[in-house]
């Protein structure tokens, strides 16, 4: 099956920062990727995502890379703040067509801590 | 719209005790999954429907049984429940959708339960 591998597990920056969390997974037929932001005590929710036909994704402060080849993708955060504390999982989907659902595996989690 | 809504958000329970965890959607999404979470451990799938009177086992079956019988409901059912359940439980959904529509999971607020 997908294995899903995050690093780091623990992440400190100063506001106005940029901070990159890193995931690579192990399935090459997965062609799926987001990632959920997770505050303490809350659901996880969507902040981007990815498809294995794109590169890079761009959503105002959030960006998502994708490296097909080395399997692996990235997330940047620019001018971090401190709303933004909170813990990230990137995840990996073999997304099929049609049926087959949508069978997420995540990584463990980025504690991202933004100081002011 | 209530989206993913799960019940009870918390229960306490003494190992060998049994259970069912509830699970309602009123996106008429065709994708149901359910996850636990472990400290360190990010989120692991149990089980995941793709549609009313289909389900599969995911990453961490065992102890736990599931029914489709519906489009909205997805209930998980713990057997005889051990120390080692005490987890967060989340409860997800998603659109069946083609190559290119949206795959966004929306989850449920969770149930925390504790096993003794």
């Amino acid at each position: 099956g997908e294995n899903v591998e995050q690093h780091p597990s623990t992440l400190s920056v100063q506001e106005g920062d940029s901070a990159v969390i890193k995931c690579t997974y192990s399935d090459s037929a997965s062609n799926y990727f987001p990632w959920y932001k997770q505050e303490l005590g809350k659901r996880p929710q969507l902040i981007i995502d990815i498809r294995s036909n794109v590169g890079e994704k761009k959503d105002q402060r959030i960006a998502v890379t994708l490296n097909k080849t080395a399997k692996h993708f990235s997330l940047h955060i620019t001018e971090t703040q401190p709303e933004d504390s909170a813990v990230y999982f990137c995840a990996a989907s073999m997304r099929e067509v049609t049926g087959g659902g949508n069978k997420l595996t995540f990584g463990t989690g980025t504690q991202l801590k933004v100081e002011l | 719209n209530a989206g993913v809504t799960q019940t009870p958000k918390f229960q306490v329970l003494k190992t060998g005790q049994s259970m069912t965890l509830q699970c309602a959607q009123d996106m008429n999404h065709e994708y149901m999954s359910w996850y636990r979470q472990d400290p360190g451990m990010g989120l692991r799938l149990i089980h995941y429907s793709v549609g009313a009177g289909i389900t599969d086992q995911g990453e961490v079956p065992n102890g736990y049984n599931v029914s489709r019988s519906t489009t909205e409901d997805f209930p998980l059912r713990l057997l005889s429940a051990a120390p080692s359940q005490t987890s967060v439980y989340f409860c997800a959904s998603s659109a069946a959708g083609l190559a290119g529509s949206g795959y966004e999971q929306f989850f449920g607020p969770g149930t925390r339960l504790t096993v003794l």
